[in-house]
């Protein structure tokens, strides 16, 4: 069955500094990844995606994220972190062998401090 | 990108009772999911809404207790039935593009319930 772990539970970053929030993943066959963003009492957002081609795919707000196949894993990164990141981040996985179900894991919750 | 209505945004209900949350999509869509988000927990998917067939639902959860109704390509329903405190929740109507498509789910703002 396909899912995904988000080790951190909150991620504390200073402002102007790099961030990253960390996401693995188990699927039986390509994986087809997404990271979302939640801010208080909203929907959730959709940041980018991973479906095939260049591993380094960028989103919204300046956010990017690396796939990275052989370690399983798809890291929500951006280079200089703004007070208005802090949010819950959600990381996602479809597996293409399978309907369309996403699945979605435990969140992190990224705390920019100014 | 598809824009996501839902009502209500929130409620506050009695246990025994029910609530309909009701969702709009401003195009149309093939597939329709919902979603429960327990407070400090992530997503869990409830059932997948196909117009013109039963919905289908996930493990742990079953039609008496999450009936959903799709009578169209733009709107969805789900009800919660016989409440609980436990089914105070976030409640989010989303939607994806089609069978096979690998593209993003959009959501909506969410229904928030509590129970008391």
């Amino acid at each position: 069955a396909q899912s995904v772990a988000q080790p951190e539970d909150q991620v504390n970053v200073a402002e102007g500094n790099p961030l990253t929030v960390k996401c693995t993943y188990s699927v039986s066959g390509n994986p087809y990844l997404f990271w979302y963003v939640q801010y208080p009492n909203r929907g959730l957002q959709f940041l980018l995606k991973y479906i095939t081609g260049d591993n380094l795919v960028k989103g919204s707000y300046g956010f990017e994220a690396e796939f990275n196949k052989s370690q399983t894993s798809f890291h929500l990164k951006k280079p200089s972190a703004l007070v208005s990141d802090s949010a819950l981040y959600f990381c996602a996985v479809r597996d293409s062998n399978r309907d369309d179900k996403i699945i979605f894991g435990k969140g992190t919750r990224l705390h920019i401090l100014p | 990108s598809a824009v996501i209505s839902q009502k209500p945004s929130r409620d506050i209900c009695q246990r025994g009772t029910s609530l309909t949350i009701q969702c709009q999509v401003d195009s149309q869509v093939t597939m329709m999911f919902w979603y429960r988000q327990q407070p400090g927990q992530s997503l869990t998917l409830i059932a997948t809404a196909n117009q013109g067939s039963e919905a289908t639902y996930e493990s742990g959860f079953v039609i008496d207790k999450f009936p959903i109704s799709r009578p169209n390509l733009t709107f969805s329903t789900l009800t919660v039935s016989n409440l609980s405190p436990e089914d105070s929740s976030i409640y989010l109507c989303s939607v994806g593009q089609g069978a096979g498509d690998t593209g993003e789910l959009f959501f909506g703002e969410g229904s928030r319930l509590t129970v008391l």
